[in-house]
């Protein structure tokens, strides 16, 4: 069956330095891939596409990147600052498939 | 960006009694949306598929007769916690995607539902 797995259930970094977030699926080969961030309390809010014949996909201080042969997407955050903190989840999927999401990630940013 | 609206934010109900928590798409029509539940620091859950005019498609485990979901418009579905018990306390949020491949979703607010 498929799996989701997010590099850790926190991640904790200084502010200004850029935090990498990790994404790894097995089992299915997804066409394309997403990430949302979530603040305590509210709705997931929808940040970036990428899609398997992309390498990369930047967006302001966001980069993800997408390695079908690794089975694994990578989400940056550059110069970061304390309002990133929030949990980020990874959603790898097919077309027409329904949501499928990861763990997530924690990530605080300590002033 | 496309918008869904979800109501109540909050509710606190009586163990025994059913609640019903509504999600709407405001700017855009949604044949599919979903429903799915979230316990603290844990992920999203999707408890089912609601289908415009159609039954809603259950994931495996949640209970179809426990959770009525009704998709009676392109803008609407509503889903009823029926006989509710403190276990099923937690964070329901819904989702809705205005495009024809699925390529983006559209969360709601979220419901945080207390059983007492």
């Amino acid at each position: 069956s498929q799996k989701i797995e997010q590099n850790s259930e926190a991640l904790n970094i200084q502010e200004g330095k850029t935090a990498t977030l990790t994404c790894n699926y097995t089992n299915y080969s997804p066409a394309y891939l997403q990430w949302y961030r979530q603040d305590p309390g509210r709705g997931p809010v929808f940040l970036l596409l990428i899609r398997e014949n992309e390498k990369e996909k930047r967006k302001e201080r966001l980069k993800v990147t997408f390695d079908t042969t690794l089975k694994q997407s990578l989400f940056h955050i550059t110069a970061s600052q304390p309002a990133d903190s929030a949990t980020y989840l990874c959603a790898p999927l097919n077309y027409g498939q329904n949501f499928v999401f990861g763990p997530g990630t924690r990530l605080s940013v300590l002033p | 960006g496309a918008v869904v609206s979800q109501h109540p934010s909050r509710v606190i109900c009586k163990s025994g009694t059913s609640v019903k928590i509504e999600c709407r798409s405001l700017d855009f029509q949604a044949t599919t949306m979903f429903w799915y539940r979230q316990f603290p620091k844990q992920s999203l859950m999707l408890m089912a598929t609601s289908n415009e005019g159609s039954k809603a498609t259950y994931e495996q485990g949640v209970e179809k007769d426990k959770f009525l979901i009704n998709h009676a418009s392109l803008t609407l579905s509503t889903l009823t916690v029926t006989s509710a018990h403190p276990e099923d306390s937690s964070f329901y949020i819904c989702s809705a995607s205005p495009g024809f491949m699925n390529t983006e979703a559209f969360f709601g607010q979220g419901t945080r539902l207390t059983v007492v």
